[in-house]
């Protein structure tokens, strides 16, 4: 089925250890996403990519690498992993045209612990 | 990208329309407004957007003021199942990429 495809679903981490959260798209979309989200707050942009090889900062990217080799994948590195970290991640796609505007698909969320 | 603003909760009754408001008074020529919303803890769903045309899906309508100050969408005939926290976020067009959410609007649709 088409859409964006995160994984693993769950994950619980040692502080200090590192992981790469992976985030794959079959929709030959351009733009991805990586966003994080806290108990009750709403989503914060981590980094984002608007093609293969081009990769940016959003709003909270310390402590969180990215790379985009391929137009289908955007994986999420942690490095060392901080309790601070402790969220659920979601990833997104869309279409990146010259002009007009595209509707994003998110992925259902990686659950990370922190311990 | 323009700052929007909604209110933090509302409550609407089973069937009826539910309208839920949102301000980008420094909305600038080329950004879209677009609304998104989130079941429980699932990612979020794409429900519409437009640019200054009012829009209609079969999800919602999207009603855009003419000065494109303020925008409201509504969903017909809501039901339980489209109790959610709602966002509206104004991004712009083509590859300026970046879509940044606010706190959104927590709709509770009660029986």
């Amino acid at each position: 089925n088409a859409g964006v495809t995160q994984t693993p679903k769950f994950q619980v981490l040692k502080t200090g250890q590192s992981m790469t959260l992976q985030c794959a798209q079959d929709m030959n979309h351009e733009y991805m996403s990586w966003y994080r989200q806290d108990p009750g707050m709403g989503l914060r942009l981590i980094h984002y990519s608007v093609g293969a090889g081009i990769t940016d900062q959003g709003e909270v990217p310390n402590g969180y690498n990215v790379s985009r080799s391929t137009t289908e994948d955007f994986p999420l590195r942690l490095l060392s992993a901080a309790p601070s970290q402790t969220s659920v991640y979601f990833c997104a796609s869309s279409y990146s045209p010259a002009t007009g505007s595209y509707g994003y698909t998110f992925g259902s969320g990686t659950r990370l612990t922190v311990v | 990208d323009a700052k929007t603003t909604q209110p933090p909760s509302m409550d609407c009754a089973e069937g009826r329309a539910a309208n839920l408001p949102c301000n980008h008074s420094t909305i600038s020529g080329n950004e879209y407004v677009y609304w998104y919303r989130q079941i429980h803890s699932q990612g979020p769903q794409y429900i519409i957007h437009g640019l200054k045309n009012n829009e209609t899906n079969e999800m919602a309508s999207l009603i855009i003021t003419e000065d494109r100050k303020s925008s409201t969408l509504i969903l017909p005939h809501a039901t339980l199942r489209d109790t959610a926290v709602y966002y509206c976020i104004v991004r712009g067009s083509g590859n300026t990429g970046k879509l940044i959410f606010g706190q959104g609007t927590t709709l509770q649709v009660k029986p």
